[in-house]
């Protein structure tokens, strides 16, 4: 069975600087997909940025860009420029090619230092 | 506006007291799913549904049921509310896999 590991609880960073959140995943599939979601306080899932395995080419989305190593697994997410909003849980998810349910990490609580 | 609507937003209850969380999309989605969110335990499947009428069971099925009369409904049914099924829940649909549109949740407590 495919699973999805966030071993970081909790990180914090100073406004305007950089941080990356770590996301790994287990699999024996070739094809599939890898979600970040940021959760804020809202609770609202919000899709930050997707990156789809057959793709070489690292996802980004303005300040938010992925470090995607097929081989290794990992799924890092990097936030540049880090504002107060970036403030949330993020959650790393992984979908087989095969069928749509969604493998979810158990996310990493993001706090910015103003 | 394309939105999945999920009610209630809270619910507070009392063990054994049979309840609904509906769930409603307006895009014509076939793909409609419900999870629960734990802290330590991120997101985990409860049911799917593919089309109408088609429902199958995800990770954590045990205790809840679902129906699919019409393609925008996908309600949760909890027959007999447990304390352990206190937590966070969150329906969600897709067209194509690719984007996924979630509800607002619903925060249930069960006591």
């Amino acid at each position: 069975a495919q699973t999805v590991t966030q071993s970081q609880p909790e990180m914090s960073v100073q406004e305007a600087e950089t941080v990356t959140l770590s996301c790994t995943y287990d699999t024996s599939e070739s094809d599939y997909y890898l979600f970040w979601y940021k959760q804020p306080p809202s609770r609202q899932m919000i899709l930050v940025i997707r990156q789809e395995a057959y793709k070489q080419q690292n996802a980004t989305e303005n300040r938010f860009s992925v470090n995607f190593q097929k081989a290794a697994k990992s799924f890092s997410l990097k936030i540049s420029d880090s504002q107060l909003g970036d403030a949330a849980m993020y959650f790393c998810a992984y979908r087989s090619g095969g069928n749509y349910q969604l493998i979810w990490g158990a996310g990493t609580k993001l706090i910015i230092k103003p | 506006e394309a939105q999945v609507t999920q009610n209630p937003r809270y619910l507070i209850t009392v063990t054994g007291k049979k309840l609904t969380v509906t769930c409603s999309q307006n895009m014509n989605h076939e793909y409609m799913s419900w999870y629960r969110q734990d802290p330590g335990l991120g997101l985990r499947q409860i049911y799917y549904s593919m089309n109408v009428e088609v429902t199958d069971k995800g990770d954590v099925p045990e205790g809840y049921k679902v129906s699919r009369k019409e393609k925008r409904n996908f309600p949760l049914i909890l027959e007999s509310p447990s304390p352990n099924q206190t937590s966070l829940y969150f329906c969600a649909s897709s067209l194509s896999g690719v984007h996924y549109t979630f509800g607002s949740g619903t925060r249930l407590t069960v006591v």
